[in-house]
């Protein structure tokens, strides 16, 4: 398995307060990515990163932004969590931007309430 | 981007092959097809992706026709490890993996 790991893996906040999930690789890929999942919706893109300081936006970036400061590292911040943000959220990382895998890690729950 | 349509859900006997297929009619030259599942509530999970040519490997074969808009997947003996959520995606060209659009796939279960 890809070395990546979601922390945390659950979590409740309360509306209005700022949350931050991170997403570790072991991998040294260059891209990573934030995905959430919703009943219905599928996967959808939030932002993702080609490279250190270097990120942009997907589908759904309203009210989420992200920071990378190591190759390893991507943080999702919300920065007013709001009801509408409870959602499964997965990080995925790949070596490449074109013809080839990206792997995926295990999934955030975030309850906001 | 190219759109897939793939059945909401299939059932295959345990032991059987899954024969899982998807429509990609509008999918351009340099656009690749990748599949991908999710079992339960885990992470996606990469399959095998192909522009052209048929490919496999130890997890399944992906079968593209001809003219290249459509496409089966096929898992050769499918256990009850298999049942999970199919996804079928169309990506390339000018875009990579942050143009990997997951839709709602094909929910695929394997009958004992």
């Amino acid at each position: 398995d890809a070395g990546i790991t979601q922390s945390p893996r659950h979590k409740v906040t309360e509306t209005g307060t700022p949350v931050t999930l991170r997403c570790h690789q072991t991998e040294n890929h260059r891209y990573m990515y934030w995905y959430r999942q919703d009943p219905g919706h599928g996967l959808r893109l939030i932002h993702y990163s080609y490279g250190v300081k270097d990120t942009d936006k997907g589908e759904v970036s309203d009210g989420y932004s992200v920071s990378r400061s190591k190759t390893e590292d991507f943080l999702l911040t919300l920065e007013s969590a709001t009801s509408s943000q409870t959602s499964v959220y997965f990080c995925a990382i790949s070596g490449t931007r074109q013809n080839t895998e990206a792997f995926f890690g295990q999934g955030t729950r975030l309850t906001v309430v | 981007d190219a759109k897939t349509t793939q059945p909401p859900s299939m059932d295959c006997a345990e032991g059987r092959a899954a024969n899982l297929p998807c429509n990609h009619s509008t999918i351009s030259g340099n656009e690749y097809v990748y599949w991908y599942r999710q079992i339960h509530s885990q992470g996606p999970q990469y399959i095998i992706h192909g522009l052209k040519n048929n490919e496999t490997n130890e997890m399944a074969s992906l079968i593209i026709t001809e003219d290249r808009k459509s496409s089966t997947l096929i898992l050769p003996h499918a256990t009850l490890r298999d049942t999970a959520v199919y996804y079928c995606i169309v990506s390339g060209g000018d875009f990579g993996n942050e143009k990997l659009t997951f839709g709602t796939g094909t929910r695929l279960t394997i009958i004992p």
